[in-house]
């Protein structure tokens, strides 16, 4: 069973910085794509960044140069680091699972949705 | 940026009506596009993909199409357990993805 679960949200003060964690079960992170989509309180969702299965690396203009989105494959575990973190920050931090297609009938496709989620984990930056 | 326009912002509808949630994106998108269901203080869930491929064991009743810049999600009979706020999400500028604002639906 496909499980993704966050931890490491909490009240940060504006400019500090903070690691946010989604360790994963059922499946290998490294071998899927893995995104970070947060939601302001009360607000729609919004996507931060991705991690391919090879490595690279893409950010949300809002986040770019303070966020940074990584994985441990001996962990299974996806990670965001934010950094210099600012009152509009305030959100629920999700992780999702990339999907893929596989109607090519060659090697699965990369789509850009996502298929499983996590509960979420709250960040809340006031003083 | 590619940005997603849904309507209604919400929705009130009683159990057994059809319902229909429109999603505009501001240019071509062919059928990169995604529906999304979330609950109050849940994870958002996977509904249809590519405009109109149901994901696995969601409910028949839920249907998609459309393709370019026009899309629409429905609910051919409305059940209890669908109430919720219903997302459109574009892929076509993956993966520089955006969501649609939201569709507040509310069972009468």
């Amino acid at each position: 069973e496909v499980q993704l679960v966050e931890s490491g949200g909490g009240l940060i003060q504006p400019g500090g910085s903070l690691r946010l964690s989604c360790a994963a079960s059922g499946f290998t992170v490294s071998s899927n794509y893995m995104s970070w989509v947060r939601q302001a309180p009360g607000k729609g969702l919004e996507w931060v960044s991705v991690i391919y299965s090879g490595g690279s690396t893409y950010y949300a203009d809002s986040v770019k140069g303070r966020f940074s989105i990584s994985r441990d494959n001996s962990k299974n575990t996806l990670y965001l680091q934010i950094n210099s973190l600012r009152a509009d920050d305030t959100a629920v931090y999700y992780c999702a699972r990339g999907f893929y297609s596989y109607s090519s009938g060659y090697s699965p496709s990369p789509t850009g949705f996502f298929d499983y989620w996590g509960q979420g984990t709250l960040v809340t930056v006031s003083s | 940026d590619i940005q997603m326009t849904q309507s209604p912002s919400s929705v009130s509808a009683s159990v057994g009506d059809r319902v229909t949630i429109t999603c505009r994106a501001s240019q071509d998108i062919s059928t990169w596009l995604a529906w999304y269901q979330q609950k109050p203080g849940k994870a958002p869930k996977f509904l249809i993909y590519a405009a109109s491929n149901l994901q696995s064991g969601v409910p028949s009743r839920f249907s998609g199409s459309g393709s370019g810049t026009d899309f629409i999600l429905t609910i051919s009979s409305l059940q209890p357990e669908d109430f919720g706020t219903y997302y459109c999400q574009q892929a076509n500028s993956f993966p520089q993805i955006t969501f649609g604002q939201g569709t507040r639906l509310e069972i009468k």
